[in-house]
């Protein structure tokens, strides 16, 4: 099945600060979603992409789709406290029905 | 969207008995989905909950141990049989919108499972 790598595993940043994470796939993707979730949530969707090249933005939040369509990126600017969560891409292949989901990336906020 | 509810929110559950999930859409969706999520980890499929159906099982997921029911468009179950402790984990309720060609997943709160 399709391999989705999520970097960074964990960032520590100041608030303030700007972030960025990305997740690359061994195959080519249709869609791209970033999530985020709270202790004792579900993840909680904060952009969808459907195009490459696509950009979209949410409140502080941007994310791409890569040309390549096997990357995708998000960027959280001028992070605040609640910003703290783990974050998670996915991605669905071509006539895939189920999503796959990177490790994800746990974001600490210092204020 | 969709809002999804599942229940029950967590269970403290002895070896060897067995639990039944609930998950409610509050609308009609094209596919539902079950995963399960270990402490800290990210989420792996379990199957895809296919209606009127038997569901389809990923690699390392058995029906036996997970019988899943999807009786209608808004509505599954996941099951999870002669737990162990190795049971213990979030299991989690999604469910896919498709419209046109863009489709989007949302999930549930997830069932807190403890197998003692």
């Amino acid at each position: 099945g399709q391999q989705l790598n999520q970097s960074p595993q964990s960032m520590f940043i100041q608030e303030g600060e700007d972030v960025s994470m990305n997740c690359t796939s061994s195959s080519i993707f249709n869609t791209w979603l970033w999530y985020k979730q709270d202790p004792g949530e579900g993840p909680v969707l904060l952009i969808a992409l459907y195009k490459a090249g696509e950009l979209t933005s949410n409140g502080r939040l941007t994310a791409q789709f890569g040309i390549t369509r096997k990357d995708s990126f998000l960027n959280i600017s001028a992070s605040i406290p609640s910003d703290v969560g783990i974050y998670f891409c996915a991605g669905r292949a071509y006539n895939n029905n189920d999503m796959r989901f990177g490790a994800g990336t746990r974001l600490t906020v210092k204020p | 969207s969709a809002v999804i509810s599942q229940k029950p929110s967590r269970d403290i559950c002895q070896r060897g008995t067995s639990l039944t999930i609930q998950c409610q859409v509050d609308s009609q969706v094209t596919m539902m989905f079950w995963y399960r999520q270990q402490p800290g980890q990210s989420l792996t499929l379990i199957a895809t909950a296919n209606q009127g159906s038997e569901a389809t099982y990923e690699s390392g997921f058995v029906i036996d141990k997970f019988p899943i029911s999807r009786p209608n468009l808004t509505f599954s179950t996941l099951t999870v049989s002669n737990m162990s402790p190795e049971d213990s984990s979030i299991y989690l309720c999604s469910a896919a919108v498709s419209r046109s060609s863009t489709d989007t997943q949302y999930f549930g709160p997830g069932t807190r499972l403890t197998v003692l």
